[in-house]
């Protein structure tokens, strides 16, 4: 079964530095995709980076980027100069495609804040 | 283009009552998901569903929970009789249905059973 590990329960991060989220995921698949929401105190979903996996070269979105470890199975996202506006709950996901059928799996999150 | 709708924001029901939420995709999108979030946990599959159709609903509880898409108007996940244990957030989501597409959700209903 695909699962989605996040071992970082809370996270913390000084403003304008850079901090990195951990994300590990177990799959036989060998094309997928991974994705990063970011869910603040209002609760809405936000993507914040998808990567193919099929993709050697990693992922980038402004200020956003991942460290994508086909072989380790490990999905990084690296946040670099941090804003206050970037404290919230982050979301690995996988995407599974199987059988007709299109489904996310999530990690439990970790809670990012971001200290001014 | 506006994103995807659903409503209520928050909901009330007592025990026992039926919990009715809706979801409108984006523009365009054709396919509609609908995931719960318990407290402290990550959003959990519950339902896939293309326009009169049910994908995939390996999600959902067996027993009074139901969804549908129907062809004209939102799409609704509906839960009868409703016990403690339901009170979670609600997400929908939906997505041009492609491959490459990406999901892409909703602001979540809040459900909360007394």
């Amino acid at each position: 079964a695909q699962t989605v590990t996040q071992s970082q329960p809370e996270m913390s991060v000084q403003e304008a530095e850079t901090v990195t989220l951990s994300c590990t995921y177990d799959t036989s698949e060998s094309d997928y995709y991974l994705f990063w929401y970011k869910q603040p105190p209002s609760r809405q979903m936000i993507l914040v980076i998808r990567q193919e996996a099929y993709k050697q070269q990693n992922a980038t979105e402004n200020r956003f980027s991942v460290n994508f470890q086909k072989a380790a199975k490990s999905f990084s996202l690296k946040i670099s100069d941090s804003q206050l506006g970037d404290a919230a709950m982050y979301f690995c996901a996988y995407r599974i495609l199987q059988g007709g059928s299109e489904k996310l799996v999530f990690g439990k999150g970790t809670k990012l804040t971001v200290n001014p | 283009n506006a994103g995807v709708m659903q409503n209520p924001r928050h909901l009330v029901r007592r025990r026992g009552q039926e919990a009715r939420l809706r979801c409108s995709p984006m523009k365009g999108h054709s396919h509609v998901y609908w995931y719960r979030q318990l407290p402290e946990e990550g959003l959990k599959f519950m339902v896939y569903l293309q326009k009169e159709n049910i994908i995939d609903e390996s999600g959902m509880p067996k027993e009074r929970f139901s969804a549908e898409f129907p062809k004209e108007g939102p799409s609704i996940l509906r839960i009868q009789q409703v016990v403690r244990g339901d009170s979670a957030a609600y997400f929908c989501a939906s997505s041009l249905g492609r491959q490459l597409d990406t999901q892409y959700f909703g602001p979540g209903t809040r459900l909360t059973v007394l």
